[in-house]
């Protein structure tokens, strides 16, 4: 595997449902990012990780909780969830250096709430 | 003031034709002002990207305008071709921490 993956590709679920979306990097980057993009907004950062550590929340309801482990990968727990919250989530990675933007994305998991 | 605005919505042109599009931010602290282009079913990509210690920044067909005065950044695709149809993301960065705000998005598509 290369890249970013991202596992499962698609996924649906109810409101009382528990799962999770699971982002793996082989890039050996440092920084880990959750995107939510539904259609026609700008794609949302969620989560940012440096390191393993959280360092931003972009004021995400309770009901998404992340998961970073290791630098190489990054969960998203989802539970209780609206249907609203149906859109492809993104993961993406960057070196996590200073001056070194790029971000690297995976094919994201496609969320239905039903 | 974190915002990044991106037009058009989308945008239909013929092959061998110019596209382009726009986007205005807001926050002179931004540095980094990148392109993504995005296919059905694939994430985001890196397309072209520029600081604005530069005006203009050219690879291949494509090529961005920065206008730091004006707080605008433009793509332009020459000679588009049907396999340039996708949706192009403007986006702005800052920090440490390699933080990107994204534009709405343009979907393109380009004729025959």
């Amino acid at each position: 595997e290369t890249g970013v993956t991202q596992t499962p590709r698609h996924l649906v679920m109810g409101m009382t449902n528990k799962k999770s979306l699971k982002c793996e990097q082989h890039l050996g980057h440092n920084a880990m990012y959750w995107y939510k993009q539904s259609a026609k907004k700008p794609l949302e950062l969620m989560f940012v990780y440096n390191f393993k550590e959280q360092t931003e929340n972009n004021s995400v309801p309770s009901r998404f909780s992340p998961e970073c482990p290791n630098s190489s990968h990054l969960f998203l727990h989802l539970h209780t969830l609206q249907p609203e919250d149906s859109a492809l989530y993104l993961c993406a990675s960057s070196p996590g250096l200073a001056g070194s933007h790029e971000q690297f994305f995976g094919p994201g998991t496609r969320l239905t709430v039903l | 003031q974190q915002q990044v605005k991106q037009s058009p919505q989308s945008l239909i042109v013929q092959k061998g034709g110019i596209s382009i599009i726009n986007c205005a931010y807001e926050n002179t602290a931004f540095d980094y002002f990148p392109w993504y282009q995005q296919f059905p079913g694939k994430g985001p990509a890196l397309l072209i990207a520029i600081r604005p210690d530069v005006s203009e920044k050219k690879e291949g067909r494509f090529t961005i305008s920065f206008n730091k005065s004006a707080k605008q950044f433009s793509l332009h695709i020459m000679d588009s071709q049907p396999g340039d149809s996708a949706t192009y993301f403007c986006a702005a960065g800052t920090g440490g921490y390699n933080k990107l705000i994204f534009g709405a998005g343009t979907r393109l598509a380009v004729h025959p």
